[in-house]
């Protein structure tokens, strides 16, 4: 079974921080994503990466960057957190292959800025 | 632009009873279509999906949904509700570049027993 860790179920840091989410999968994966989840607004995509050191900004990536020095890895870092980006942070991986192929999911870091 | 539109924010159902939660979408090509649930504290995972071929097509924990391409619908359906059924429900559809997904905005389920 494919798995995808992400390091912090809870996290709790104050504005202007700068924050780190981790995310690794364990099937060597090409694609990484990065979404956060709001009541009523679904799952928006921040940022995804298709290989190692390459990124691409999703919808919502204003505040956020990302990096990807390794394939199983997959960082979304906040600048200078505010509170407004108090959400869950889902990260998933998914694989090359013919048509499209689904994506994984980590259980999610709920984050909050105080 | 592709969308996606689940109507119903939140469905009670009783267990035993039947289940249809509603999913359309917005896609000027053939879609890529899928259904997610998440269970609580979880994160998300795959029940179906629809690339091509029958239109009505089955996933794990018995679940089904039916491709109208009239209708731009993609709904999902159970015959029979369990208690552990209750969670939240994504319906998305895939772009082809890159393999990205767009999401629904969630259908909540509860299950009185």
């Amino acid at each position: 079974d494919v798995k995808v860790t992400q390091s912090s179920r809870y996290l709790v840091k104050r504005t202007g921080e700068k924050v780190f989410l981790e995310c690794v999968q364990d099937m060597d994966h090409e694609n990484m994503f990065w979404y956060r989840q709001d009541p009523g607004l679904g799952l928006r995509l921040i940022y995804f990466s298709y290989d190692v050191k390459m990124k691409e900004k999703g919808d919502i990536p204003e505040g956020y960057s990302v990096s990807r020095e390794k394939k199983e890895r997959f960082s979304l870092i906040l600048e200078s957190a505010s509170t407004n980006q108090t959400s869950m942070y889902l990260c998933a991986s998914s694989t090359l292959g013919q048509g499209y192929q689904p994506q994984h999911f980590g259980d999610g870091t709920r984050l909050s800025i105080l | 632009a592709q969308s996606v539109t689940q109507p119903d924010i939140h469905i009670t159902v009783s267990e035993g009873a039947s289940l249809e939660l509603r999913c359309n979408y917005s896609y000027g090509a053939t879609p890529y279509l899928f259904w997610y649930v998440q269970s609580p504290g979880q994160g998300l995972q795959l029940l179906l999906k629809y690339f091509s071929g029958d239109t009505l097509v089955q996933g794990i924990k018995g679940f089904e949904a039916e491709f109208k391409r009239s209708q731009s619908s993609f709904n999902l359906r159970k015959p029979s509700v369990h208690w552990s059924d209750a969670a939240e429900y994504f319906c998305a559809v895939g772009k082809t570049s890159y393999d990205k997904v767009i999401f629904g905005p969630g259908t909540s389920l509860s299950v009185i027993p």
